[in-house]
């Protein structure tokens, strides 16, 4: 079956502006989390949305960050003002429950912000 | 504060021969460790997992140790291929009855496995 998919693939923009980042999790996944992985560091763990709960944003770095999943299922993560420090690869990850240690990530959205 | 530790950036061995990934981790809520595996251009890919209940979990030619008093595993890959040449991640979830979603990842080791 599909996997985890993430659009787009690569993102140029001007420091200043506003991105969004799209995830389509996989069919039946209740559970979807972004990460972020900078230059040289570890997968940096942002937001986390399980079913219709409230999700745990205790990762977003700044109030810039904000993601919303409509409908149980596709994600949107959006930066506004963004800024140099924000350039890294943005990886989207869902499991099929709450519970599910196991992650499946898509191919992540390499964001570079001149 | 890196709470798991991956203190090999990279590291290469000869097609055939064992290859041998560490972690160290400094949070003892840790109670459950997983490999990740990640291709250039590809999220990463889930390869192996353990328990804290346990000391090694095998799969086929991948090994997890656990050694809980020294806060420490490894990941052995026996015999090593050159398709086993990726990043490896390893990450680190705590609290079975809580917030055991959250993954923390150490930064990465770079295997290549020469032919």
């Amino acid at each position: 079956g599909a996997g985890v998919s993430q659009s787009p693939s690569n993102k140029v923009t001007e420091k200043g502006k506003d991105v969004e980042l799209r995830c389509d999790p996989i069919s039946g996944h209740t559970a979807l989390y972004w990460y972020r992985q900078s230059l040289g560091q570890g997968l940096e763990f942002l937001i986390y949305f399980q079913g219709n709960s409230a999700p745990d944003k205790s990762g977003l770095p700044s109030d810039r960050f904000s993601a919303e999943r409509t409908g149980g299922s596709v994600s949107t993560l959006t930066i506004q003002r963004t800024q140099q420090e924000d350039s890294a690869v943005y990886l989207c990850a869902s499991s099929p429950g709450p519970r599910w240690n196991e992650q499946y990530f898509g191919p992540g959205t390499r964001l570079t912000v001149t | 504060d890196q709470q798991v530790k991956q203190n090999s950036p990279s590291l290469s061995v000869q097609e055939g021969r064992i290859s041998i990934l560490n972690c160290d981790y400094t949070n003892s809520m840790f109670d459950y460790f997983l490999w990740y595996k990640k291709y250039p251009a590809e999220g990463p890919t889930f390869l192996i997992s353990i328990s804290s209940i346990k000391d090694k979990n095998e799969d086929g030619r991948f090994t997890v140790f656990l050694n809980k008093s020294a806060k420490h595993l490894s990941l052995h890959i026996v015999p090593s291929q050159p398709g086993d040449s990726a990043v490896y991640f390893c990450a680190a979830s705590a609290g079975s009855g809580g917030s055991n979603y959250k993954l923390t990842f150490g930064k990465g080791t770079l295997l290549t496995v020469n032919p």
